[in-house]
């Protein structure tokens, strides 16, 4: 099974900030690799699917960049609506496995 | 607008049974693989099974062979998991989501349903 480690596991940051994930898979997964994220008390949504592609609806402040092993996230302004949790998410083969999500919390 | 809703969680005995269902509509529901991911309370997203358009294929996480069944009703537009011989650690919220075979995600989610086995 591929494994997918998500760091930090939390960050704290300030309205504007530019915050950065990173997603390590244990091994090649080329490009199949998905954000997702998650408010409280909600379902996930998906920001970014194959480590770059922005999905329709979600603001250009996201991107996604990577492949092979190592991706990030970026969000470059952050703002109040985007404190939540984010997962990375590997598309290479069964089973699908997800990091273990980087909460972004208000400083 | 695609509309993925569960049903069917609740409060289960350890050792015991439960099906989950998930109605969907507002898209062509035999063009699309379907899945169910769970999460633990307070933990993190746990893939648990895929089923293809024509229930042809599934796949489950390890942890869950041969214990839960997904399968699908296309006549019916729904999606279901058997689960059965329950443990503590299958409680969780279960989500209802599409998947796309082509670009490997999953979207979109239903709003998850709970189930609870107890010791």
């Amino acid at each position: 099974d591929i494994q997918m480690t998500q760091s930090p596991s939390s960050v704290s940051a300030s309205v504007g900030d530019r915050v950065t994930i990173t997603c390590r898979a244990s091994q090649d997964i080329s490009s199949w690799l998905a954000w997702y994220q998650q408010e409280p008390g909600k379902a996930p949504k998906l920001l970014i699917y194959t480590a770059s592609s922005l999905q329709s609806g979600v603001p250009s402040r996201f991107s996604g960049s990577g492949s092979g092993t190592d991706f990030t996230l970026t969000i470059s302004s952050l703002q109040p609506e985007d404190f939540a949790t984010y997962y990375c998410q590997q598309a290479k083969s069964f089973p699908l496995t997800f990091g273990g999500g980087t909460k972004v919390e208000i400083k | 607008e695609v509309q993925l809703v569960e049903s069917g969680g609740g409060l289960v005995q350890r050792g015991g049974s439960l099906r989950l269902s998930c109605a969907a509509s507002g898209f062509t529901f035999t063009n699309y693989w379907l899945t169910w991911v769970r999460q633990a309370p307070g933990k993190g997203l746990e893939w648990v099974a895929n089923i293809k358009e024509d229930g042809s294929e599934r796949y489950y996480v390890d942890s869950v062979k041969g214990r839960f069944t997904i399968s699908r009703d296309n006549a019916k537009n729904s999606l279901y998991l058997q689960m059965n011989s329950l443990r503590a650690e299958d409680t969780a919220v279960y989500y209802c989501t599409q998947y796309s075979s082509t670009w490997g995600w999953i979207d979109p989610w239903g709003q998850g349903t709970l189930v609870t086995v107890s010791s």
